[in-house]
């Protein structure tokens, strides 16, 4: 069964270093998102990207943060110079059939921690 | 602004038990989703649910969708431990389908 994946599982970092997320989503869906979720919190959009570019984004996705798609496959989370407040788990999604209509699978997360 | 609210917060059961956990959100929606999360772990779609009085059922999880009141329920009948989760409801709306999350219900169900 297809499923989105995510690489690295977990991701150490000193801040202001930058970090780069990486997911492989679901290949022939067409929207991918990356959502956070901080230690216990509920689960945070951060943006959407449709089309090769960003369709929507959060109050969260401030400058410090971009996505690209660098080739078929990949969807790619860079945070340019990390805080400790980015210290979270990052989702990615892509969303597509399922269920007999859209649906949004989520990959395993990549669990951030920002020293 | 969408907002998804959901109570309780925190539910612990016994076995056998049944219990429901209710999401309600703020405007008009598309579509109504229930996730399950184990700790650490990633989320697992349960349900989606699309129409006015939309009702799924898996297992001893059941799941309905009130448009009109804005309110959907997760029914979880004879409740066993390995039901212990964590369960979000959340919504999307507009074409980007992004979703907007509740809380969550931490579910723990005691022996």
């Amino acid at each position: 069964e297809p499923e989105v994946t995510q690489t690295p599982s977990h991701q150490v970092t000193q801040m202001g270093q930058e970090v780069i997320l990486r997911c492989v989503p679901i290949s022939n869906h067409l929207y991918f998102y990356w959502y956070r979720q901080i230690l216990g919190q509920k689960v945070e959009f951060l943006v959407s990207f449709y089309n090769n570019e960003i369709s929507e984004k959060s109050e969260i996705f401030d400058d410090q943060f971009s996505v690209e798609r660098p080739d078929g496959s990949n969807f790619t989370l860079k945070i340019r110079s990390t805080k400790l407040e980015d210290s979270a788990m990052y989702f990615c999604a892509s969303n597509g059939p399922g269920q007999g209509m859209n649906e949004q699978f989520f990959g395993p997360g990549t669990r951030l921690t920002v020293l | 602004e969408l907002k998804v609210e959901q109570n309780p917060l925190f539910l612990s059961m016994q076995e056998g038990k049944n219990y429901t956990i209710y999401c309600n959100y703020s405007t008009t929606s598309d579509r109504l989703y229930w996730y399950r999360q184990d700790p650490g772990k990633s989320l697992e779609s349960l349900f989606v649910l699309l129409s006015n009085g939309a009702v799924k059922q898996e297992g001893r999880l059941m799941a309905s969708l009130d448009t009109k009141a804005r309110l959907s329920t997760l029914h979880i009948t004879a409740a066993v431990h390995d039901l212990s989760a964590t369960y979000f409801c959340a919504v999307d709306r507009g074409s980007n389908y992004k979703l907007t999350f509740g809380k969550g219900t931490l579910l723990t169900v005691n022996p």
